[in-house]
């Protein structure tokens, strides 16, 4: 059973550029999480989705940060005209209903120069 | 707003003895905390959790004890293995239903053989 496919596992965008970060939940997992890492820093929560709804986006920026999660293929991370304050490890992890146990995939780390 | 605080950045101990990191929280409204262990460049992976009805959950040599009262909640680790050096991330949920996780900010252990 395949865990939490996150693609890619390392990204570089300059200033301005868009960002697309991608989530395969673990097989059967219908729930997906997305945190945000700041160096030196724990886990942020940022958004929390089920298929084709967005249940809670209370972590996310107002601006420039969107995600979804089609009905069919990967949960997306969009950051549109990336920062260098956007630099971070990004972490989507996903989980059963009921089941608090989520499992995280092994990040995309993202470095804008 | 630090809803969940590890005061301990990081903590050493010896091969064979017991590690005890520590975790408080403020938000009373937390009923389900967990502890996550990262190690570099990999997402982090969930080691124990305990119910705000309970006060200790064991597995193996992981122990995790909950004192509600004071907020604060602990992991030991007996005996401490080399292979445990790593980041352990204490994390809090508000219902038992859902992978919106509040995390502290990390307490780096390394165990010296």
């Amino acid at each position: 059973n395949a865990g939490v496919m996150q693609n890619p596992r390392h990204l570089v965008r300059r200033r301005g550029q868009e960002a697309r970060l991608r989530c395969s939940p673990m097989k059967g997992h219908s729930h997906v999480y997305w945190y945000r890492q700041l160096p030196e820093e724990g886990l942020k929560f940022m958004v929390y989705l089920q298929k084709e709804n967005i249940i809670d986006e209370s972590g996310m920026p107002k601006e420039r940060f969107s995600a979804e999660f089609p009905k069919e293929g990967p949960s997306i991370l969009r950051i549109q005209q990336v920062v260098r304050g956007d630099s971070a490890a990004y972490f989507c992890a996903s989980s059963y209903l009921g089941d608090t146990e989520a499992f995280f995939g092994q990040g995309t780390r993202l470095t804008v120069v | 707003d630090q809803q969940v605080k590890q005061n301990s950045p990081s903590l050493s101990v010896q091969e064979g003895r017991i590690s005890i990191l520590n975790c408080d929280y403020t938000n009373s409204m937390f009923d389900y905390f967990l502890w996550y262990k990262k190690y570099p460049a990999e997402g982090p992976t969930f080691l124990i959790s305990i119910s705000s009805i309970k006060d200790k959950n064991e597995d193996g040599r992981f122990t995790v004890f909950l004192n509600k009262s004071a907020k604060h909640l602990s992991l030991h680790i007996v005996p401490s293995q080399p292979g445990d050096s790593a980041v352990y991330f204490c994390a809090a949920s508000g219902s038992s239903n859902t992978g919106k996780l509040i995390f502290g900010q990390g307490t780096t252990l390394q165990v010296k053989p």
